[in-house]
């Protein structure tokens, strides 16, 4: 079925470990995002990405960085995590930049 | 940047009554206008969308307004039912090109049953 997918659902880790979140995408888009999202909050894109090799930094600044090797993909990764780290993550992906699609989002908490 | 603004934050309603939330946008240049209903724990999805040629858009019990002149946007939604209790959020973009989605803070819509 096509949808987007992130892994892992939850993510419980002790601070300075190296975190990759995973977000797939089977629709084709070529765009995609990583948006952060404390609980009932506001969205705050943190990354974006217009196809293959490109990424940009969003609104929100973060530590965290992405990549975009293949169209489908587009993990996140902290090199070193912290407890203001904690927070959910939200993949998102589009055709012509309108409407989103959402994948499940991971929660991560870092202790 | 596009600076969008949400009201209420936290909307309490009796089942079968409508509700409406308001949303305003800073950017002219923006035309693309969609909601999106978050259910707790979910993921957010898109229940309906405008674009900047249309005033109105009605899909069942909801419908979301625009005024241009006044660059503001709001959603309403008509007998409401205990299901329709989410978070809401609007979201103002630009068509075409490389545009960015830029959200709301949220409504928070309790339908009492």
């Amino acid at each position: 079925e096509a949808d987007i997918y992130q892994t892992p659902r939850y993510l419980v880790i002790g601070t300075g470990k190296k975190i990759t979140l995973e977000c797939s995408q089977t629709m084709g888009h070529d765009k995609m995002y990583w948006y952060q999202q404390d609980p009932g909050m506001e969205l705050h894109l943190i990354h974006y990405s217009y196809g293959v090799n490109s990424t940009e930094k969003g609104d929100l600044s973060s530590e965290s960085t992405v990549s975009r090797i293949r169209t489908e993909h587009f993990p996140l990764t902290l090199e070193s995590a912290r407890p203001s780290h904690t927070s959910q993550y939200l993949c998102a992906s589009s055709l012509t930049g309108q409407p989103q699609h959402f994948g499940d989002g991971t929660r991560l908490s870092i202790l | 940047g596009e600076n969008v603004e949400q009201h209420p934050s936290t909307l309490s309603v009796q089942e079968g009554d409508s509700a409406v939330i308001k949303c305003t946008y800073s950017d002219s240049a923006s035309n693309y206008f969609p909601w999106y209903k978050q259910e707790l724990g979910k993921r957010p999805q898109l229940i309906i969308d405008i674009r900047s040629n249309v005033g109105e858009k009605k899909d069942q019990r909801i419908a979301v307004t625009l005024n241009k002149t006044a660059k503001h946007f709001s959603l309403h939604i008509t007998e409401t039912q205990p299901e329709d209790s989410a978070v809401y959020f609007c979201a103002a973009s630009i068509s075409g090109g490389y545009q960015k989605v830029t959200f709301g803070t949220g409504t928070k819509l309790q339908v009492i049953p």
